[in-house]
């Protein structure tokens, strides 16, 4: 069964408190993505991960970091989350040039 | 960078209509071509993929590529209340592992 989740679905945080979104995917894909939407801003890309260890800046990077220690598991921190990251965060895995298989999304707020 | 541009931001049509999205991207050595659906609350989920210049039909839906006028286009024939959701673009990039999408273009289908 393919699959992508995420944890936690929903989380709020205060201004300047750490945050850590994981994603795990079953498909023993390569490349995982790190997206945020935004309403009318469409889906941005914060990091790309080409497999373990292997990571690159997306289009929106600033004030996140990512960690792929496992194919199957890709990690988002935001170190001292600010107001304006308040947003759905979507995680995706894919094989190269196919379609990106997307998980739930977790809705963070930061107050 | 690429750049992927979606028409129109927003489109109401009667159920039964044929309804037309259309997407522009800017760098004609693109090679992978996809739309998403996003239903409101949910994840992106592929709906139809076309790789090469021409037509590709499954059942209601229809992948139109132009890459000399960098232009792809989505149909659905006899649109239904249910195909009312966010569509979205994307188009990867030369290496073909990142992805950019569009905007996207709110569809409502009215009973």
């Amino acid at each position: 069964d393919m699959k992508v989740t995420q944890m936690p679905r929903y989380l709020i945080k205060r201004m300047g408190e750490n945050v850590l979104l994981e994603c795990g995917q079953d498909m023993s894909h390569e490349t995982m993505y790190w997206y945020r939407q935004d309403p009318g801003l469409g889906l941005q890309l914060i990091y790309i991960s080409y497999d373990v260890d292997s990571n690159s800046e997306g289009d929106i990077p600033k004030g996140y970091r990512v960690s792929r220690k496992k194919r199957e598991h890709f990690s988002l921190i935001l170190d001292s989350a600010k107001t304006n990251q308040t947003s759905v965060y979507f995680c995706a895995s894919s094989l190269r040039g196919r379609e990106q298989y997307f998980g739930p999304g977790t809705r963070l707020t930061v107050l | 960078q690429q750049n992927v541009q979606q028409s129109p931001e927003s489109l109401i049509v009667p159920e039964g209509a044929r309804t037309s999205l259309n997407c522009t991207f800017s760098d004609s050595a693109s090679q992978y071509f996809w739309w998403y659906r996003q239903h409101s609350g949910k994840a992106p989920k592929a709906l139809m993929s076309i790789f090469s210049n021409g037509e590709k039909e499954e059942g209601r839906f229809t992948i139109h590529l132009n890459k000399a006028s960098l232009h792809f286009s989505l149909h659905i024939r006899d649109s239904q209340p249910s195909d009312s959701a966010l569509y979205l673009c994307a188009v990867h990039d030369t290496n073909a592992y990142k992805v950019i999408f569009g905007k996207g273009t709110h569809l409502h289908v009215l009973p």
